[in-house]
């Protein structure tokens, strides 16, 4: 069976501190990846997918980057933290060129920038 | 992807049908119906989908117009564990299959 972990699963950070979480899948091959980020209280904002290694989209102009240096692994990077930058964070994959297929999500980091 | 409105908030009481709706008007024909739900502080969990035909699953039914421009995802007999925000969310199948997710709606399970 496939499975999804990332971490770390909290952390505390300071404004100006680089930020590296990690994703990883497991028992597939060639998956989608996923970047989101939720504010409380709100809806997913997708940040960053990438359909193989080294293809990385971003949707939203921002203060973060993402990396993909394996087929399942992929990272999500900052070189200077903003205050705004805080909110829990999900990865996500799903089995790319085949429809009707579903994203499946790891438990999320939780991100606080003092 | 098409925009979906969910109402907020949804009260439900325990071992009663929570039926909650979800509007899509834009939907375009090769749009698939997602839900998802998340647990505080936990990952979005896949529900249920579909493209035109209605569905069930072991967890839920999801229930399509025909001319799919809504949709409403049962929950059976709800528990105090379906408690969670649901998302309802439209998209287009590509390779990419980049999702879009609302504010959903906050579904409170009452003993």
């Amino acid at each position: 069976s496939q499975t999804i972990h990332q971490w770390p699963a909290t952390l505390v950070q300071p404004v100006g501190s680089p930020l590296s979480l990690e994703c990883t899948v497991e028992g597939t091959s060639n998956p989608n990846l996923y970047w989101y980020r939720q504010a409380a209280g709100r809806g997913l904002q997708l940040l960053f997918y990438s359909v193989g290694i080294g293809q990385i989209s971003s949707e939203v102009p921002q203060n973060l980057s993402a990396s993909r240096p394996q087929d399942r692994q992929f990272i999500l990077s900052s070189k200077k933290l903003l205050l705004s930058d805080s909110g829990f964070y999900l990865c996500a994959w799903r089995r790319g060129r085949i429809s009707g297929n579903t994203i499946y999500f790891g438990e999320g980091s939780w991100l606080t920038v003092v | 992807d098409a925009k979906t409105t969910q109402p907020p908030s949804m009260d439900c009481a325990e071992g009663r049908a929570a039926n909650l709706p979800c509007n899509h008007s834009t939907i375009s024909g090769n749009e698939y119906v997602y839900w998802y739900r998340q647990i505080h502080s936990q990952g979005p969990q896949y529900i249920i989908h579909g493209l035109k035909n209605n569905e069930t699953n072991e967890m839920a039914s999801l229930i399509i117009t025909e001319d799919r421009k809504s949709s409403t995802l049962i929950l059976p007999h709800a528990t105090l564990r379906d408690t969670a925000v649901y998302y309802c969310i439209v998209r287009v199948d590509t390779n990419a299959g980049k999702s879009t997710f609302g504010d959903g709606t906050t579904l409170t399970v009452k003993p």
